[in-house]
């Protein structure tokens, strides 16, 4: 099936760092989108890209659509203890009514 | 607000005995999806409605059932829970309008003993 591969694994970083994480596939996407997921909870849709070469930004998120459409990144900027959870990309192929999910970033930060 | 709503957020049930996790949505989405997720790992597709069409994954097994009686709710029936379906159980809903962004309820966390 199509997998994407999301990097890195874990993060550990002080508060206030910059933070980047990316997602990568050999297949082409018509949708990017990235979900955030604290513990006991659902996953929370943080930014949602549709272009080839977007960059969008939400607060201190900031996520790019690759060129290619085979990848995404998002960087979350000056870091904070709520920044915390798991962070999922999310793919949707041309014609398909489902997603593909990275393995997710779990980001941990040192206060 | 709209949301998606999972009821109850914690379930035990034993070791075959038949149980039924609900999903609701005020959103008013066409599609509705259902997903296991295990410890740390991705959230995996079960099925998903669109509208009242049911599409099954391949590697879903028979033990998973679904119902959905109207727009508003879904169901997801685990006929005969083993030890290994414990996992947290979520609903989400979609727009098939090209962007295919989904809204995911809180989740339930199922506990088989």
């Amino acid at each position: 099936g199509q997998q994407l591969n999301q990097s890195p694994q874990s993060m550990f970083i002080q508060e206030g760092e910059d933070v980047s994480m990316n997602c990568t596939s050999s297949s082409i996407f018509n949708t990017w989108l990235w979900y955030k997921q604290d513990p006991g909870e659902g996953p929370v849709l943080l930014i949602a890209l549709y272009k080839a070469g977007e960059l969008t930004s939400n607060g201190r998120l900031t996520a790019q659509f690759g060129i290619t459409r085979k990848d995404s990144f998002l960087n979350i900027s000056a870091s904070i203890p709520s920044d915390v959870g798991i962070y999922f990309c999310a793919g949707q192929l041309q014609g398909a009514q489902k997603l593909v999910f990275g393995q997710g970033t779990r980001l941990t930060i040192n206060p | 607000d709209a949301m998606v709503i999972q009821n109850p957020r914690y379930q035990v049930t034993q070791f075959g005995k038949p149980v039924t996790l609900s999903c609701s949505q005020t959103l008013n989405h066409n599609v509705m999806y259902w997903y296991q997720q295990k410890s740390s790992q991705a959230p995996k597709l079960l099925f998903h409605y669109y509208d009242k069409d049911f599409n099954n994954e391949a590697d879903t097994p028979d033990n998973f059932q679904s119902r959905r009686p109207n727009t508003s709710f879904c169901f997801l029936d685990i006929r005969s829970p083993g030890l290994g379906d414990a996992a947290m159980y979520l609903c989400a809903t979609s727009i098939p309008s090209g962007t295919y962004e989904q809204y995911f309820g809180p989740g339930t966390r199922l506990t088989v003993t």
